[in-house]
């Protein structure tokens, strides 16, 4: 099975920084990663899908890139919104496995 | 509107089976893949189970291997999850989530999910 590991684990930001997150995948996944975001009490929303794709009405400022096993989230600058916890899926050779999330938090 | 609505979570004791349905409504169902997802309170995501449009493909995680069973029914745009063998470690909150693919891809809408505790 793929493992998926995300780093930080806990990110500390103020509002206005660049922020990013990073996922590696055990093997090889191609660019099939997605990114979701999830706010206390609500379902995750997907933010980007296949590596890079940007889900529709997910603000530009998030951005994704990375193909194989190296994988990264940027926010470009950070909202007050954008506090959350963040993790990476991949669906490349099995249906899907998460990363243990990365949640950002005030500074 | 596309929504998706769980039901059928409850408490439950250990060894006992609970049934999952999630009804699904403005898209056309039997174009994508479904899946279940869980979050344990405090925890992170667990991928659970996917079934793709036409239910000729479907996987488990191997935590549920064996005790679980994803079904759908496109003519009532319905997506359900039978469980059996319940643990502990089961407990937590079950999403239903629609692929953004007829078959593995990632997850574009989500319910609010259903709550199974498995307790004695």
């Amino acid at each position: 099975d793929i493992q998926m590991t995300q780093s930080p684990s806990t990110l500390s930001a103020s509002v206005g920084d660049r922020v990013t997150i990073t996922c590696r995948a055990s093997q090889s996944i191609d660019h099939w990663l997605a990114w979701y975001q999830q706010k206390p009490g609500e379902a995750p929303k997907l933010l980007i899908y296949d590596a890079g794709s940007l889900q529709s009405g997910v603000p530009s400022r998030f951005s994704g890139s990375g193909s194989g096993t190296e994988f990264s989230l940027t926010i470009s600058s950070l909202q007050p919104d954008d506090f959350a916890t963040y993790y990476c899926q991949q669906y490349n050779s099995d249906w899907g496995t998460f990363g243990q999330g990365t949640k950002v938090e005030v500074k | 509107e596309v929504q998706l609505v769980e039901s059928g979570g409850a408490l439950v004791q250990p060894g006992r089976s609970l049934r999952l349905s999630c009804a699904a409504s403005g898209f056309i169902f039997d174009d994508y893949a479904m899946h279940w997802v869980r979050q344990a309170p405090g925890k992170g995501l667990e991928w659970v189970s996917g079934i793709n449009w036409n239910s000729d493909s479907l996987d488990y995680a191997d935590s549920v291997k064996g005790r679980f069973t994803i079904s759908r029914d496109n003519a009532r745009n319905s997506l359900h999850l039978h469980m059996s063998s319940l643990r502990a470690e089961d407990t937590a909150l079950y999403y239903c989530a629609k692929d953004h693919r007829s078959s593995g891809g990632a997850l574009d809408i989500w319910g609010q999910g259903t709550m199974v505790t498995v307790s004695s």
